[in-house]
């Protein structure tokens, strides 16, 4: 799978948009962008994930360049809540079989909703 | 929320002594993991099952099996627990049937500490 590279901190004021950067310039075609989060001591979450047309759902959106090789995830209007830890993987997506689709997460991006 | 739950939540065992920790879908997935998370290493895969009674070894499997008797329930096991294996461990499913993306849910986390 891809490597990926995230900023390991941001900071954003509540109510504005939130934009987390990741950088995967060696994607392959049949690689797909995934979005988790983890808050403090919970399992992570799954946010989004997309393959090449931007997709919107009702966590957030995420924005692939027309290169692939980095994508945006933007949630629109950042709370308290949303402070977490996010993380941008790159992996094929299962396909069956014994195929078993490996998470592989980095460090992530700590991003700090601040009142 | 995807039905996870995982048993016990937290425990506190001796170096030496056998521990299972029980993973269990209300979900009817296919593929299940179990992961540890530790500062500094992220989420590292332990194993993984793609059915009932198949199983294979994830990146850190040294110490732990695993069995899958039935659809549900992905049990992990340290046969002789050792304070390498405090961490939090985490339960994952996915593969939704109709679904081609086979995102991870993942369960709350067993905090196990072994002295």
């Amino acid at each position: 799978d891809a490597k990926t590279t995230q900023p390991p901190s941001m900071d954003c004021a509540e109510g504005r948009a939130a934009n987390l950067p990741c950088n995967h310039s060696t994607i392959s075609g049949n690689e797909y962008v995934y979005w988790y989060r983890q808050i403090h001591s919970q399992g992570p979450q799954y946010i989004i994930h997309g393959l090449k047309n931007n997709e919107t759902n009702e966590m957030a959106s995420l924005i692939i360049t027309e290169d692939r090789k980095s994508s945006t995830l933007i949630l629109p209007h950042a709370t308290l809540r949303d402070t977490a830890v996010y993380y941008c993987i790159v992996r094929v997506a299962a396909a069956g079989g014994t195929s078993y689709g490996k998470l592989t997460f980095g460090q992530g991006t700590i991003l700090t909703v601040h009142p | 929320d995807a039905g996870i739950t995982q048993s016990p939540r937290h425990k506190v065992t001796e170096t030496g002594t056998p521990v299972t920790l029980r993973c269990h879908q209300t979900e009817n997935h296919r593929y299940m993991y179990w992961y540890r998370q530790d500062p500094g290493h992220g989420l590292r895969l332990i194993h993984y099952s793609y059915g009932v009674k198949d199983t294979d070894k994830g990146e850190v499997s040294d110490g732990y099996s695993v069995s899958r008797s039935k659809t549900e329930d992905f049990l992990l096991t340290l046969e002789s627990a050792t304070s390498s294996q405090t961490s939090v461990y985490f339960c994952a499913i996915s593969g939704t049937s109709g679904r081609t993306s086979y995102e991870q849910y993942f369960g709350p986390g067993t905090r196990l500490t072994v002295t």
